[in-house]
């Protein structure tokens, strides 16, 4: 069955970096868009990046964009979100998602915290 | 790019049907037909029960349905049941390679 797992979660003080992971299984890692979705306390969806299936394409939300770097691992399945630079606002659960922009997000991870506090 | 807008609240007595609005602009919802729907319980991950504004995933039940007028998608919820209490999120293909998501409505089954 599709899994996939979020990790590297946790507390970071403003400006500095963290690096979120997300392990995919149980599907063809290779032919698919990934994307990442992130969800502050009590709010509300927000969109934040999406990579191709093969790595070349990567775009992202405009509160993160320049701060925040998605790269895939198809030899791994598995994905990284490089965040630097965090703000307070970045404080929510990040869910990594499979999928491309236009036919919806099949799958989710069940998340991980990232708070972002002195 | 500013969020979609959905009514914070909707509610319904068991079997009745629900409507859910979603309301963006010709540069998104209008623009394509990209519009998903999803389902998210207290503290679980979102699920996917609508995309492409009528196509059903499998195994979500024939009572959700979508549709789209101009630019705004809804999402009806007929015979509703306990378990549909849930909030609820559109969200739609931005138009520059991004996705734009609604703010949330909150389905109460009375």
């Amino acid at each position: 069955q599709v899994q996939l797992v979020e990790s590297g979660g946790g507390v970071v003080q403003p400006g500095r970096s963290l690096r979120l992971s997300c392990a995919a299984s149980g599907f063809t890692f290779t032919s698919y868009a990934m994307q990442w979705v992130r969800q502050a306390p009590g709010k509300g969806l927000e969109w934040v990046a999406v990579i191709s299936h093969d790595g070349s394409k990567k775009y992202y939300g405009d509160s993160v964009k320049g701060r925040f770097t998605f790269s895939r691992d198809n030899s791994k399945n598995t994905l990284n979100l490089h965040m630097n630079s965090l703000r307070t606002e970045d404080t929510a659960v990040y869910y990594c998602a499979r999928g491309s922009l236009y036919f919806g997000f099949d799958y989710w991870g069940q998340g991980t915290l990232v708070t972002v506090s002195s | 790019q500013s969020a979609l807008t959905q009514p914070p609240s909707a509610s319904g007595s068991p079997g009745q049907s629900v409507t859910i609005s979603c309301t963006g602009t010709s540069s998104d919802i209008g623009g394509y037909n990209y519009v998903s729907w999803y389902q998210q319980h207290p503290g679980k991950a979102p699920k996917l029960m609508i995309y492409e504004v009528n196509k059903r995933p499998s195994g979500v039940p024939d009572r959700f349905s979508g549709s789209k007028s101009g630019n705004t998608a809804s999402l009806t919820v007929s015979g509703l049941q306990a378990e549909d209490e849930a909030d609820y999120y559109c969200s739609s293909y931005g138009g520059t390679n991004n996705v734009v998501f609604g703010g949330g409505t909150k389905l109460t089954v009375l």
